[in-house]
């Protein structure tokens, strides 16, 4: 398995752009983390999903973030408009409720100038 | 919402040297994890701890919990330079609707000095 495959790796955007992100999980797996690291706040789960459903989006910091797993291979998080404070590395996960734990993406790391 | 605390935050040790690392947590779990993440780098999956005083070795890591106590412990045997970098735990509040959510420790970064 190519484990969780996350794009970009790298995103410089302009502040007011839109910026997407996206995760593909392991095969299998029927739950989705997304997570944002920063220096000053470390790890933070914004949202995550089980069977491509929301359960959990009281980490998403504010209404310009959204998030949506259309299906069980595939999701995005999308940020409208961008802020310089918005610059993270943006992590997505993946399990199987089996309690093997997370595997996690290579993570995107998001600069707003 | 349940907290987990780690400590030390930051270890500077030398090689060859014996050292814990602690995970405190508040509310009753038996399930805790421990990542690795490098600098600029993904987290990485080191042990699953999964009952009460459960126990997993690899290398010259070795992590344990006690349940009953909230906490686990990882220790760090003869570090070596390689192993500089930063350990998260994780515990597993699977919470009302029984889904594996995680919470993080803030991260102990460790610096093995030669």
């Amino acid at each position: 398995d190519a484990g969780v495959i996350q794009s970009p790796r790298h995103e410089v955007t302009e502040m007011g752009q839109e910026v997407t992100l996206r995760c593909k999980p392991i095969s299998g797996h029927n739950s989705l983390f997304w997570y944002r690291q920063t220096m000053m706040r470390g790890l933070e789960l914004l949202i995550y999903f089980n069977n491509n459903v929301p359960i959990d989006d009281s980490g998403m910091p504010e209404d310009r973030f959204s998030a949506k797993m259309p299906n069980a291979s595939f999701s995005t998080l999308k940020i409208q408009p961008s802020e310089p404070r918005d610059s993270a590395v943006y992590f997505c996960a993946s399990s199987f409720s089996s309690g093997d734990g997370y595997t996690f993406g290579s993570g995107t790391r998001l600069t707003v100038v | 919402e349940l907290k987990v605390e780690q400590n030390p935050l930051f270890l500077s040790m030398q090689e060859g040297k014996n050292y814990t690392i602690y995970c405190n947590y508040s509310t009753t779990s038996d399930r805790l994890y421990w990542y690795r993440q490098d600098p600029g780098k993904s987290l990485e999956s080191l042990f699953v701890l999964l009952s009460n005083g459960a126990v997993k070795q690899e290398g010259r890591l070795m992590a344990s919990l006690d349940t009953k106590a909230r906490l686990s412990t990882l220790h760090i045997t003869a570090a070596v330079h390689d192993l500089s970098a930063t350990y998260f735990c994780a515990v597993d509040d699977r919470g009302e609707y029984n889904f594996n959510k995680f919470y993080f420790g803030s991260g102990t970064k460790l610096n093995v000095k030669p």
